[in-house]
């Protein structure tokens, strides 16, 4: 399977604990999204990679959220002390930041998330 | 900051029906992207608008991008049961990597 893979698919945590998640981007894919989707909600974007650097990350984002992609390949997401408002489902993206303007697509191929529920 | 609206929330149809989605941003976007999300699945890529009035078509889908680059819209001719899911657009504004997700229509057609 060539696809964007995650590791967990769901983590039952208690509150207060830490959890950290993994995302193998699709290969040579050079840039990686965060996301945090909810119960009929759209996907909410948490932080942007190309490569290993950190480009952005959302304001809203709270320093109890950390993520890194120490090689430019695969990244991981931790969330500390965790509260029972950070259950959701956490997507992963990768595209190959084809993107040149009017003729570039910037497709973003999604994993299959990981669930994460805070007690 | 940016928000991105998406109109309606739900729609039901009747299989052979029309269906379009209307989404809508506080700001001027760069681009937009148009996903599909199947219950239990995650998004799936479906297409990207860059210019002004761009309009695109894939077999029965019609995707629009407004004139002033604030708005978007898919059109579905003649629904099909397969159709069914929830419908995003990801707007992202200039000088910025970030995709906001609109709120979603949720889709579903009856046979």
């Amino acid at each position: 399977d060539t696809g964007v893979s995650q590791d967990p698919r769901h983590k039952i945590t208690k509150r207060g604990q830490n959890v950290t998640f993994r995302c193998d981007p699709i290969s040579e894919h050079n840039r990686l999204y965060w996301y945090r989707q909810t119960l009929g909600q759209g996907p909410e974007f948490l932080t942007y990679f190309q490569n290993e650097a950190q480009l952005e990350k959302s304001r809203l984002l709270s320093d109890r959220f950390s993520a890194e992609r120490p090689k430019g390949s695969f990244s991981t997401l931790e969330i500390q002390r965790t509260e029972q408002g950070d259950s959701a489902m956490y997507l992963c993206a990768s595209s190959l930041g084809l993107w040149d303007g009017p003729t570039g697509t910037d497709t973003q191929y999604f994993g299959p998330g990981t669930r994460l529920t805070v007690l | 900051g940016q928000q991105v609206m998406q109109i309606p929330q739900y729609q039901h149809v009747q299989e052979g029906e029309d269906f379009t989605t209307y989404c809508n941003s506080s700001t001027t976007l760069s681009n937009i992207q148009w996903y599909k999300q199947r219950p239990g699945g995650h998004p799936v890529f479906l297409i990207q608008l860059v210019k002004s009035g761009e309009v695109k078509k894939q077999k029965r889908l019609t995707f629009q991008f407004g004139e002033a680059k604030k708005n978007s819209s898919l059109h579905i001719t003649a629904t099909q049961t397969t159709d069914v899911g929830t419908y995003f657009c990801a707007g992202r504004g200039s000088g910025t990597y970030k995709y906001i997700f609109g709120t979603g229509t949720r889709l579903k057609v009856l046979a």
